[in-house]
C-alpha cells in the first residue's frame, strides 16, 4: 500500500526565516510527486512534478527537491503569503490515474 | 479557463436528507476525481472517470454513496441518506489524458450534517 508521510505537521516561521518541510513515501515505483499548495477555502492548487530522484524544481521563493525515499521543499525567505497548507501527493506506476496525498504541513509565516 | 466549478459551496442538511454535489471540469479534461477531505483522513479519492465512465469506485464508503458523469461537462455526486459522520470537505478534481498531468481542484464543497 503506498503511503505518504509529512513532517512537520505544523511549522511557525518568522518573515525571512527559511526552512524545509518533508514529505517521505513508500511506494511500489513512482511514477511522480506532487507538491500542491491548500489556502483556507480552496482546493489544492498545483505546484510541482517530480519524476525521478535528483530532480529539482523551483518557482519563486520554492524548490522542491527528490530523493527515493523522500521530498524537500525548502521555502527561502518566506512571506507571510507563503502561509499555507503543503501537501504531497505521490503516484505510482502500477496506479496511473490515482494518487495517493500525505496529510499536510501548515505553514504560518509571521511578518 | 474558469477552473473547475463546484457547486454548491456550503450545504447544511438534516440526518437521513439526500444531498448532491455538483461538479464542472475544465474543458477538455478526460478524467474526472471526487475527493473528500477531513482533518482526520486527509485526502481520500472516492471514485474517477475516464470519458464519461467510472473506473474505480473502491473508495466510495458506502452504498449511500453513488456518483454519476452523464456527459463530459458535468458530474454529481450523491448521498442519500446522510448521516453526520459524511460532514466534510468534498473536492471534485480533473486532468487531460497524460499519466503525469497534476490534478486541478475546484473549490469544494462543505457539507454539514447536523
Amino acid at each position: 500500500e503506498d503511503q505518504v508521510t509529512q513532517s512537520p505537521e505544523a511549522l511557525r516561521l518568522q518573515e525571512g526565516e527559511s526552512s524545509s518541510l518533508n514529505c517521505s513515501y513508500t511506494v511500489s515505483g513512482l511514477r511522480g510527486l506532487f507538491w500542491y499548495r491548500q489556502d483556507p477555502g480552496k482546493g489544492p492548487e498545483f505546484l510541482f512534478t517530480l519524476y525521478s530522484a535528483g530532480e529539482e524544481k523551483e518557482k519563486e521563493r520554492l524548490k522542491a527537491t527528490l530523493t527515493k525515499k523522500e521530498s524537500f521543499l525548502h521555502i527561502t525567505a518566506p512571506k507571510p503569503e507563503d502561509s499555507a497548507t503543503y501537501l504531497c501527493a505521490v503516484q505510482a506506476s502500477g496506479s496511473a490515474r490515482q494518487l495517493t496525498f500525505g496529510s499536510g504541513t501548515q505553514l504560518t509565516v509571521l511578518p | 479557463d474558469a477552473g473547475v466549478i463546484q457547486s454548491p459551496r456550503h450545504e447544511v442538511t438534516e440526518m437521513g436528507q439526500e444531498v448532491t454535489l455538483r461538479c464542472k471540469p475544465i474543458s477538455g479534461h478526460d478524467y474526472l476525481f471526487w475527493y473528500r477531505q477531513t482533518m482526520m483522513r486527509g485526502l481520500e479519492l472516492l471514485i474517477y472517470f475516464n470519458n464519461n465512465v467510472p473506473i474505480d469506485d473502491s473508495g466510495m464508503p458506502e452504498d449511500r454513496f453513488s456518483a454519476k458523469m452523464p456527459n463530459a461537462s458535468f458530474s454529481t455526486l450523491k448521498i442519500q441518506p446522510s448521516e453526520p459522520r459524511d460532514s466534510a470537505v468534498y473536492f471534485c478534481a480533473s486532468r487531460p489524458t497524460g499519466g503525469r498531468s497534476p490534478l486541478h481542484f475546484g473549490n469544494g464543497t462543505r457539507l454539514t450534517v447536523t
